[in-house]
């Protein structure tokens, strides 16, 4: 069945660094992938989105690339800052038309550290 | 704020009581999705509505679950005689039919039972 898997966490790291949060899937056809955040106490938020292979996903500083030959949407963000700290999901929806579920991977914390 | 809103925001009772939580999507959203979460891990799909009609259900939910949609707008999720395995966070997200896949996620119905 679809799924997803993301790099365990948490991660630690200093304001300004680079960050790299892995995401892999497994699903058959031409899924959507997501990537959602979630702040302390809060629900999760969209934070940004591909829906096909080769398609970018970008805002505020993050982005993640749909590479289909890698089955891989991995996060990025070129300088973290204090207000990153989260816990970040990636997650799939597939095409089907009976697909209506979001499958998500275990979530990714996130600190940054003045 | 026109948020998906979901009430109570926390809830705490003892084992073997019902409990019921209330969804209130987006208005003109007509999608409408629970998801179950603890700690430590990614939303888990519980059931799915496309107005009143409930279309998926995850055998996560047992037979101690009920969810309703019976306007095609608010949803309920009842929960009967309750357990200690039903304590974690009840996840509500809506999302248009016509907008692609983007589901919108309500803050979260925090339960713990004693």
């Amino acid at each position: 069945g679809d799924s997803v898997t993301q790099m365990e966490g948490p991660v630690t790291l200093s304001e300004e660094a680079f960050l790299t949060i892995n995401c892999t899937y497994t699903a058959t056809g031409y899924p959507s992938l997501f990537w959602y955040v979630q702040y302390p106490g809060e629900g999760l938020q969209l934070l940004l989105k591909a829906t096909k292979a080769d398609d970018k996903g970008s805002n505020k500083g993050f982005e993640a690339t749909y590479r289909k030959e890698t089955t891989s949407f991995h996060l990025e963000k070129g300088s973290v800052q204090v207000s990153d700290s989260a816990v970040y999901f990636c997650a799939l929806k597939n095409r089907s038309p009976n697909g209506n579920q979001f499958y998500f991977g275990t979530g990714t914390s996130l600190t940054v550290i003045p | 704020d026109t948020g998906v809103s979901q009430d109570p925001r926390h809830k705490i009772t003892k084992r073997g009581q019902n409990v019921t939580f209330r969804c209130d999507p987006i208005s003109e959203h007509n999608r409408l999705y629970w998801y179950r979460q603890t700690l430590g891990q990614g939303p888990e799909f519980l059931t799915y509505f496309q107005n009143e009609a409930q279309l998926e259900k995850s055998r996560l939910l047992s037979d101690r679950f009920s969810a309703e949609r019976p306007k095609g707008s608010f949803s309920t999720l009842e929960i009967q005689r309750t357990e200690q395995g039903d304590s974690a966070m009840y996840l509500c997200a809506s999302s248009p039919a016509e907008a692609g896949n983007t589901i919108y996620f309500g803050e979260g119905s925090w339960l713990t039972v004693v």
